[in-house]
């Protein structure tokens, strides 16, 4: 058991840019979720993925976040045309079944200037 | 919909002293609740977990926390606070057959010496 593994651990790029995040799970671990975490605020749920679908969205993810588990192993997290409200913490979990706890990454800290 | 209230979004305690964070929860449909712990720049680490088994659970470095249906409440306590306790702890509710972690805004805990 490595852990829930993100790439990169900060990424700092200007506005208007796209983004691409990478998350990899707990090995065996059917389910992956998304989380953003803003200054002094807890973490808001984006979606959450079993094997290779996506089985919900959050009215936060927008249309210029875009999420991805081609092979239901690891999930990539596109932000396009970024904003300045896109700079957060991004968060990956993931957990073998619903009803076990979800083991989290230490996160991608996105800047935008 | 499910929300968690956590009071007091600052708690400073001596070393050696009680730790109590208080959590309260809104859930439609009986609740699975969640104590997670934050260092500076790292992902969550979970440290206890309630799924309608026993009221009382115990947790990882001594923490425990009380789930009262009649209060709506699920706070954690250590009896004895220990300085690498300093960090910021977050409490989060899931609903039953919905994976999805709401979580509070969080209280961060300072140890003073």
């Amino acid at each position: 058991d490595t852990g829930v593994s993100q790439n990169p651990r900060h990424k700092i790029t200007k506005r208007g840019q796209n983004v691409t995040f990478r998350c990899d799970p707990i090995s065996e671990h059917n389910r992956l979720y998304w989380y953003r975490q803003t200054l002094g605020q807890g973490p808001e749920f984006l979606t959450y993925f079993q094997n290779e679908a996506q089985l919900e969205k959050s009215r936060l993810l927008s249309d210029r976040f875009s999420a991805e588990r081609p092979k239901g192993s690891f999930s990539t997290l596109e932000i396009q045309r970024t904003e300045q409200g896109d700079s957060a913490m991004y968060l990956c979990a993931s957990s073998f079944t619903g009803d076990q706890p979800q083991h989290f990454g230490d996160g991608t800290r996105l800047s935008i200037l | 919909a499910q929300s968690v209230t956590q009071l007091g979004s600052h708690v400073s305690v001596s070393e050696g002293a009680l730790v109590l964070l208080r959590c309260n929860y809104s859930s439609s449909v009986p609740p699975y609740l969640f104590w997670y712990v934050q260092y500076p720049n790292q992902g969550l680490q979970l440290l206890l977990k309630y799924t309608s088994a026993a009221t009382l659970v115990k947790g990882i470095n001594g923490f425990e926390a009380e789930f009262k249906k009649s209060e709506t409440s699920f706070h954690l306590t250590k009896p004895s606070a220990h300085m690498s306790d300093a960090a910021e702890y977050f409490c989060a509710v899931s609903e039953r057959g919905n994976e999805k972690l709401t979580f509070g805004t969080g209280t961060r805990l300072t140890i003073i010496p």
